[in-house]
């Protein structure tokens, strides 16, 4: 069976540090791999995607970026934290191939920047 | 562009009651259709999902949901709750060979009164 692991659960960050969030995916080979945010209290915006290693896509600008270092992992990272970036991040993934736009999400990683 | 609508933010039922959630689209053509499931400080979960055929699908936990092309539809529905059904309910649409991008709603947060 498929897991999806992100880390860490919750942050507690200055503005103007850096962040970095990270996602593993275990037992499935080449996952497209997403990253959402979900402001608190609100939607979810999905910021980027990936279908390979090497490969991200950026969808919205929020002075973020992500990187894919391995088939089964990816990171979500800033050097500069914003008011604004506080919220609750979710990974995901999808099997490769055809999008049926099925996503399997992780549990979440609460960032609070003060 | 596409989007999702769900018109109630929250909705409060008797444990027991039937249920319905509201959710509109907007999309030019017939999309993917889902609803999610969130629980408190976690990540979504998968309830059911509308890709074409028989436009009643069912999904866990006794939920259905049902698709209506002329009226850009897709309400969620429960014959009777239970008090652990209390959660955030999304809508959420993907359009056909896209990213799987995931255009979701603002959520309708349910409370079930025992």
């Amino acid at each position: 069976a498929q897991t999806i692991h992100q880390w860490p659960v919750a942050e507690i960050k200055a503005v103007g540090s850096p962040l970095s969030l990270g996602c593993t995916i275990k037992g499935k080979s080449s996952p497209n791999l997403y990253w959402y945010w979900q402001a608190t209290g609100g939607t979810l915006q999905q910021l980027f995607y990936s279908i390979t290693v090497g490969q991200v896509e950026s969808v919205v600008q929020l002075n973020l970026s992500a990187s894919r270092p391995k088939d089964d992992q990816f990171i979500l990272s800033t050097e500069k934290l914003l008011l604004s970036h506080s919220g609750f991040y979710l990974c995901a993934w999808s099997p490769p191939g055809a999008n049926t736009g099925q996503l399997y999400f992780g549990e979440g990683s609460k960032l609070t920047v003060l | 562009a596409q989007s999702v609508t769900q018109p109630d933010a929250r909705v409060t039922v008797s444990e027991g009651a039937s249920l319905q959630l509201r959710c509109k689209y907007s999309y030019s053509a017939t999309p993917y259709l889902f609803w999610y499931v969130q629980y408190p400080r976690q990540g979504l979960q998968l309830l059911l999902k509308y890709y074409s055929g028989d436009p009643v699908v069912q999904g866990v936990n006794s939920f259905e949901a049902e698709f209506s092309k002329s009226n850009s539809s897709f309400h969620l529905q429960k014959a009777s709750v239970h008090w652990s059904d209390s959660a955030v309910y999304f809508c959420a649409l993907s359009m056909r060979g896209s990213n799987a991008k995931l255009t979701f709603g603002k959520g309708t947060k349910l409370s079930v009164k025992s």
